[in-house]
């Protein structure tokens, strides 16, 4: 079965803090993306992670993805309260792109 | 440039009763996605088009659920006799390649 996994589903943190969330996939394209959603709102494009050992970053927010182990991470520095949202990752499920989702990532921090 | 954009944004109807929603993409991209998003959950994929022609349709719950894009552009997604359980949020995104451009969405609530 394809899957897509998060963990941790929801996460509360102080601004300036690290931390970390997970996605395992079981699919077998190895592409994997993360997007933002704001409440009410739609899903934006954060990071396209297409080969294995791939990296992005963009301001405090970096993205890595490791084929092997099907697992990709995003990594947040320093939080602030701006990047409270919840966070998807998905995975293609073949050579269509549609994607499977993970359940999200409800990211609340705290000033 | 403009994005995709859905309408209506919002829809209130009584169980049983049909409706469509409509998604026009980005010009030019020629993959059309839809997708529905329940509460608290990722996005659960529905049908892919590709020009004209539905690609993949094995997302669709089951046979009240029609999509169409006669003209390769706008899409309309047809649901007939609605069920309480198919209130959610019903997104469209396309692609020239990747990653794949959301709409606001459309909430659907039957009531």
């Amino acid at each position: 079965e394809l899957k897509v996994e998060q963990n941790p589903l929801f996460l509360s943190m102080q601004e300036g803090k690290n931390y970390t969330i997970y996605c395992n996939y079981s699919t077998t394209s190895d592409r994997l993306y993360w997007y933002r959603q704001d409440p009410g709102k739609s899903l934006e494009s954060l990071f396209v992670l297409l080969s294995n050992g791939a990296v992005k970053q963009e301001g405090r927010l970096m993205a890595s993805l490791d084929t092997k182990a099907r697992l990709s991470t995003l990594h947040i520095t320093a939080a602030v309260h701006d990047l409270s949202a919840t966070y998807f990752c998905a995975a293609d499920m073949d050579s269509n792109y549609q994607l499977i989702w993970g359940a999200g990532t409800k990211l609340i921090i705290k000033p | 440039g403009a994005g995709v954009s859905q309408t209506p944004s919002n829809k209130v109807t009584e169980k049983g009763k049909y409706v469509e929603l409509r998604c026009d993409p980005i010009s030019g991209h020629t993959a059309l996605y839809w997708y529905r998003q329940s509460l608290g959950q990722g996005p659960e994929f529905l049908i892919y088009f590709q020009g004209t022609g539905a690609a993949d349709d094995s997302g669709l719950p089951n046979d009240r659920f029609f999509a169409v894009r006669p003209e390769g552009s706008v899409s309309t997604l047809k649901i007939q006799r609605t069920e309480r359980g198919y209130s959610a949020v019903y997104l469209c995104a396309s692609r020239p390649g990747q990653p794949q451009h959301f709409g606001d969405g459309t909430r659907l609530s039957i009531l």
